[in-house]
């Protein structure tokens, strides 16, 4: 199985500012994806980051909200821009096992407060 | 339609059997998962079965799968206080569906 680290695991910030995520797998995937869990909700699909393209993003989600980069096969960054209250959530990465969109493991979460 | 249902809380007694059952709608489903998510933590891949299967056993979890009526659940025998969390169960459609989770309370 795959071991995925994240980190900040929690902030609180500002209305009006933005906050990066890191995410790193500990083996080379093809895709990582990036969820929102809402307090008290299920999770949600933000976008699909591959290495070397742009990301896919979901419904109800833009690039310019949620910025991705995804600069090798280990590594992917989630930011949160110009944050309201609306954006506190839990947001986690994953990846797939072998590289697929199968058997996803998830890091352990950033906790996003926003004031 | 992508829709994954769940009931929202299961309490049991320590020692007996939980039973929590799902429902989703998309019968182009290759997997179906379980994942556990403990306070303040991620998900944890708890165990999936393949959609041509109809139950996949592993230790204290028993999944089974209807795939005619699109419903799934997962046994966890001898429930344990340390079992006590969130599980979702989830469908693959090329990406991963979610329930809203059943929350299951063990009583000592």
């Amino acid at each position: 199985s795959a071991v995925i680290s994240q980190k900040p695991s929690r902030d609180i910030c500002q209305r009006g500012t933005s906050l990066t995520i890191q995410c790193q797998v500990d083996s080379q995937v093809t895709m990582m994806f990036w969820y929102r869990q809402q307090p008290g909700q299920s999770l949600t699909l933000i976008a699909t980051a591959n290495q070397g393209s742009e990301a896919t993003y979901e419904s109800g989600f833009v690039i310019d909200k949620f910025p991705i980069s995804r600069p090798n096969l280990t590594f992917s960054t989630l930011t949160v821009s110009n944050m309201s209250p609306e954006d506190s959530s839990i947001y986690l990465c994953s990846a797939g096992q072998g590289g697929t969109n199968e058997k996803l493991f998830f890091g352990s979460g950033t906790q996003l407060s926003v004031l | 339609g992508e829709d994954v249902e769940q009931s929202l809380f299961l309490s049991v007694r320590e020692g007996d059997s939980s039973v929590i059952n799902c429902t989703y709608t998309d019968s182009s489903s290759t997997y179906l998962y379980w994942y556990k998510q403990e306070p303040g933590a991620g998900l944890q891949l708890l165990t999936y079965i393949f959609s041509n299967m109809d139950m996949k056993q592993d230790q204290r979890l028993t999944v089974l799968l209807n795939k005619k009526d699109k419903h799934l659940s997962l046994r966890i025998a001898d429930t344990q206080t340390g079992d006590s969390a969130i599980y979702f169960c989830a469908e693959s459609i090329g990406k991963l569906i979610f329930g809203q989770g059943t929350t299951l309370q063990v009583k000592p």
